[in-house]
Protein backbone atom coordinates (compact mmCIF):
# COMPACT_ATOMS: atom_id res chain seq x y z
CA UNK A 1 0.00 0.00 0.00
CA UNK A 2 1.12 3.48 -0.42
CA UNK A 3 0.76 4.29 3.73
CA UNK A 4 1.30 2.73 6.82
CA UNK A 5 -1.55 0.43 8.00
CA UNK A 6 -3.30 -0.86 11.26
CA UNK A 7 -5.77 -3.02 12.24
CA UNK A 8 -7.63 -2.97 13.83
CA UNK A 9 -9.03 0.46 13.45
CA UNK A 10 -11.45 -0.13 16.73
CA UNK A 11 -10.74 -2.11 19.10
CA UNK A 12 -12.81 -2.83 22.38
CA UNK A 13 -12.25 -5.68 24.60
CA UNK A 14 -13.21 -6.65 28.76
CA UNK A 15 -10.69 -6.18 31.03
CA UNK A 16 -8.45 -9.31 31.25
CA UNK A 17 -8.50 -9.90 27.68
CA UNK A 18 -5.31 -10.08 25.53
CA UNK A 19 -5.19 -7.91 21.89
CA UNK A 20 -2.90 -7.88 19.63
CA UNK A 21 -2.30 -4.72 16.95
CA UNK A 22 -0.68 -4.93 13.55
CA UNK A 23 1.55 -2.39 11.52
CA UNK A 24 1.94 -2.66 7.93
CA UNK A 25 4.29 -0.03 7.57
CA UNK A 26 5.25 1.11 4.05
CA UNK A 27 7.19 -1.09 2.48
CA UNK A 28 10.92 -0.65 1.91
CA UNK A 29 10.94 1.45 5.36
CA UNK A 30 13.77 -0.16 7.90
CA UNK A 31 12.30 1.81 11.37
CA UNK A 32 9.32 1.54 12.66
CA UNK A 33 8.06 3.09 16.11
CA UNK A 34 4.76 2.35 18.76
CA UNK A 35 3.04 5.31 19.97
CA UNK A 36 0.27 5.41 22.52
CA UNK A 37 -1.61 8.41 22.45
CA UNK A 38 -4.50 9.70 25.19
CA UNK A 39 -7.12 11.57 24.64
CA UNK A 40 -6.53 15.15 24.34
CA UNK A 41 -2.66 13.78 25.33
CA UNK A 42 0.62 14.16 23.22
CA UNK A 43 2.21 10.87 21.60
CA UNK A 44 3.75 8.52 24.15
CA UNK A 45 6.71 6.67 22.75
CA UNK A 46 6.94 2.84 23.33
CA UNK A 47 9.16 0.89 21.19
CA UNK A 48 11.59 1.17 18.43
CA UNK A 49 12.38 -1.11 15.84
CA UNK A 50 15.22 -1.11 13.37
CA UNK A 51 14.63 -4.24 11.25
CA UNK A 52 13.74 -7.00 13.06
CA UNK A 53 15.83 -5.61 16.60
CA UNK A 54 14.18 -3.70 18.67
CA UNK A 55 17.30 -1.48 20.86
CA UNK A 56 14.75 0.55 22.59
CA UNK A 57 11.62 -0.68 24.92
CA UNK A 58 12.15 1.59 27.55
CA UNK A 59 8.56 2.98 26.89
CA UNK A 60 6.91 0.15 27.04
CA UNK A 61 4.46 0.71 30.38
CA UNK A 62 4.85 -2.66 32.00
CA UNK A 63 5.67 -6.25 31.52
CA UNK A 64 2.25 -6.74 29.83
CA UNK A 65 3.00 -5.29 27.01
CA UNK A 66 5.15 -6.50 23.92
CA UNK A 67 6.08 -6.66 20.66
CA UNK A 68 7.72 -7.82 17.85
CA UNK A 69 8.69 -7.46 14.46
CA UNK A 70 9.18 -10.00 11.35
CA UNK A 71 10.54 -9.98 7.83
CA UNK A 72 11.58 -6.54 8.59
CA UNK A 73 8.00 -5.64 8.11
CA UNK A 74 4.32 -6.40 10.00
CA UNK A 75 4.88 -5.37 13.55
CA UNK A 76 2.21 -6.38 16.38
CA UNK A 77 2.00 -5.03 19.55
CA UNK A 78 0.37 -7.32 22.28
CA UNK A 79 -1.27 -6.32 25.08
CA UNK A 80 -1.70 -9.00 27.90
CA UNK A 81 -4.59 -9.08 30.45
CA UNK A 82 -6.09 -5.53 29.79
CA UNK A 83 -6.51 -3.00 31.83
CA UNK A 84 -9.20 0.22 31.85
CA UNK A 85 -5.95 2.28 31.81
CA UNK A 86 -4.56 0.88 28.96
CA UNK A 87 -7.57 2.58 26.69
CA UNK A 88 -6.31 4.69 23.77
CA UNK A 89 -5.39 4.99 20.38
CA UNK A 90 -2.03 3.28 19.40
CA UNK A 91 -0.15 4.56 16.57
CA UNK A 92 2.33 2.85 14.31
CA UNK A 93 4.87 4.81 12.32
CA UNK A 94 7.92 3.79 10.01
CA UNK A 95 10.57 5.78 9.13
CA UNK A 96 12.69 5.05 6.04
CA UNK A 97 15.72 4.74 8.56
CA UNK A 98 16.00 5.57 11.57
CA UNK A 99 19.87 7.25 12.02
CA UNK A 100 22.14 9.60 10.81
CA UNK A 101 20.68 12.84 10.49
CA UNK A 102 19.48 12.68 7.22
CA UNK A 103 15.67 13.57 6.76
CA UNK A 104 13.63 10.67 8.04
CA UNK A 105 10.35 11.76 9.22
CA UNK A 106 7.90 9.85 10.14
CA UNK A 107 4.93 8.62 8.64
CA UNK A 108 2.01 7.14 10.56
CA UNK A 109 -0.60 5.10 10.33
CA UNK A 110 -4.25 5.58 11.28
CA UNK A 111 -4.31 3.95 14.82
CA UNK A 112 -6.43 1.55 16.45
CA UNK A 113 -8.47 2.81 19.02
CA UNK A 114 -8.63 0.58 21.76
CA UNK A 115 -11.33 0.36 24.22
CA UNK A 116 -10.77 -1.38 27.57
CA UNK A 117 -14.14 -2.13 29.32
CA UNK B 1 8.90 11.99 31.59
CA UNK B 2 8.20 15.01 29.47
CA UNK B 3 11.74 16.63 27.49
CA UNK B 4 10.11 18.52 25.00
CA UNK B 5 7.91 21.72 26.34
CA UNK B 6 5.47 22.95 24.27
CA UNK B 7 2.98 25.64 24.53
CA UNK B 8 0.36 27.14 24.76
CA UNK B 9 -2.05 24.19 24.91
CA UNK B 10 -4.54 25.62 23.46
CA UNK B 11 -5.00 28.25 21.08
CA UNK B 12 -7.83 29.96 20.08
CA UNK B 13 -7.74 32.31 17.37
CA UNK B 14 -9.62 34.75 15.05
CA UNK B 15 -9.88 33.71 11.43
CA UNK B 16 -6.99 35.59 9.89
CA UNK B 17 -4.91 36.36 13.32
CA UNK B 18 -1.63 35.28 13.63
CA UNK B 19 -0.43 33.02 15.90
CA UNK B 20 2.82 31.55 17.38
CA UNK B 21 3.58 28.09 19.24
CA UNK B 22 6.70 27.44 20.91
CA UNK B 23 8.44 24.38 21.46
CA UNK B 24 11.51 24.07 24.38
CA UNK B 25 13.92 21.62 25.51
CA UNK B 26 16.21 21.79 28.33
CA UNK B 27 19.05 19.57 26.28
CA UNK B 28 20.62 20.70 22.98
CA UNK B 29 18.27 18.90 19.69
CA UNK B 30 20.00 17.36 16.74
CA UNK B 31 17.03 18.16 15.14
CA UNK B 32 13.59 19.29 15.37
CA UNK B 33 10.38 18.04 13.67
CA UNK B 34 6.65 19.50 13.46
CA UNK B 35 3.95 17.12 12.53
CA UNK B 36 -0.06 18.38 12.72
CA UNK B 37 -3.17 16.28 13.76
CA UNK B 38 -6.12 16.63 12.07
CA UNK B 39 -9.18 16.64 14.21
CA UNK B 40 -9.57 12.36 14.49
CA UNK B 41 -6.27 12.21 12.01
CA UNK B 42 -3.19 10.80 12.81
CA UNK B 43 0.20 13.04 13.28
CA UNK B 44 1.72 14.49 9.67
CA UNK B 45 5.16 15.11 8.82
CA UNK B 46 5.47 18.99 8.12
CA UNK B 47 9.29 19.64 8.14
CA UNK B 48 12.57 19.47 9.70
CA UNK B 49 14.97 22.04 10.99
CA UNK B 50 18.43 20.74 11.50
CA UNK B 51 20.75 23.66 11.35
CA UNK B 52 21.33 26.39 14.46
CA UNK B 53 19.08 29.46 13.58
CA UNK B 54 17.49 27.78 10.12
CA UNK B 55 14.41 29.42 9.34
CA UNK B 56 11.67 27.81 6.79
CA UNK B 57 8.33 28.74 5.13
CA UNK B 58 5.53 26.56 3.45
CA UNK B 59 3.28 29.08 2.36
CA UNK B 60 1.78 31.05 5.73
CA UNK B 61 4.04 28.80 8.22
CA UNK B 62 7.24 29.83 9.33
CA UNK B 63 9.12 27.70 11.59
CA UNK B 64 12.49 28.62 13.19
CA UNK B 65 15.33 26.91 15.23
CA UNK B 66 16.83 28.27 17.87
CA UNK B 67 21.01 29.33 17.23
CA UNK B 68 21.03 27.13 20.67
CA UNK B 69 19.24 24.38 18.99
CA UNK B 70 17.18 24.22 22.28
CA UNK B 71 13.97 25.78 21.26
CA UNK B 72 11.89 25.99 18.13
CA UNK B 73 8.85 28.12 17.10
CA UNK B 74 5.91 27.69 14.45
CA UNK B 75 4.70 31.11 13.22
CA UNK B 76 1.08 30.77 11.12
CA UNK B 77 0.24 34.03 9.40
CA UNK B 78 -3.21 34.66 8.11
CA UNK B 79 -5.00 31.82 10.04
CA UNK B 80 -7.51 30.04 8.28
CA UNK B 81 -10.40 27.43 9.03
CA UNK B 82 -7.99 24.86 7.19
CA UNK B 83 -5.31 25.44 10.30
CA UNK B 84 -7.42 23.90 12.89
CA UNK B 85 -5.76 20.73 14.30
CA UNK B 86 -3.23 19.86 17.03
CA UNK B 87 0.55 21.42 15.60
CA UNK B 88 3.62 18.96 17.35
CA UNK B 89 7.35 19.54 17.96
CA UNK B 90 9.49 16.67 18.09
CA UNK B 91 13.01 16.55 19.06
CA UNK B 92 16.08 13.77 18.85
CA UNK B 93 17.77 14.21 21.91
CA UNK B 94 21.51 13.12 21.59
CA UNK B 95 20.39 9.14 20.31
CA UNK B 96 19.49 9.86 16.27
CA UNK B 97 16.07 7.53 16.26
CA UNK B 98 13.86 8.16 19.08
CA UNK B 99 11.49 11.16 18.90
CA UNK B 100 10.19 13.06 22.00
CA UNK B 101 7.25 14.77 21.13
CA UNK B 102 6.05 17.61 22.97
CA UNK B 103 2.10 17.67 24.59
CA UNK B 104 1.03 19.47 21.06
CA UNK B 105 -0.83 23.27 20.68
CA UNK B 106 -4.14 22.29 19.99
CA UNK B 107 -5.76 25.23 17.83
CA UNK B 108 -9.18 26.33 17.09
CA UNK B 109 -10.45 29.10 14.49
CA UNK B 110 -13.36 31.68 15.18
CA UNK B 111 -14.74 32.30 11.68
Amino acid sequence: GAGVSQSPSNKVTEKGKDVELRCDPISGHTALYWYRQSLGQGLEFLIYFQGNSAPDKSGLPSDRFSAERTGGSVSTLTIQRTQQEDSAVYLCASSPRGTGLARHEQFFGPGTRLTVL
Amino acid sequence: GQQVMQIPQYQHVQEGEDFTTYCNSSTTLSNIQWYKQRPGGHPVFLIQLVKSGEVKKQKRLTFQFGEAKKNSSLHITATQTTDVGTYFCAGLLGNDYKLSFGAGTTVTVRA
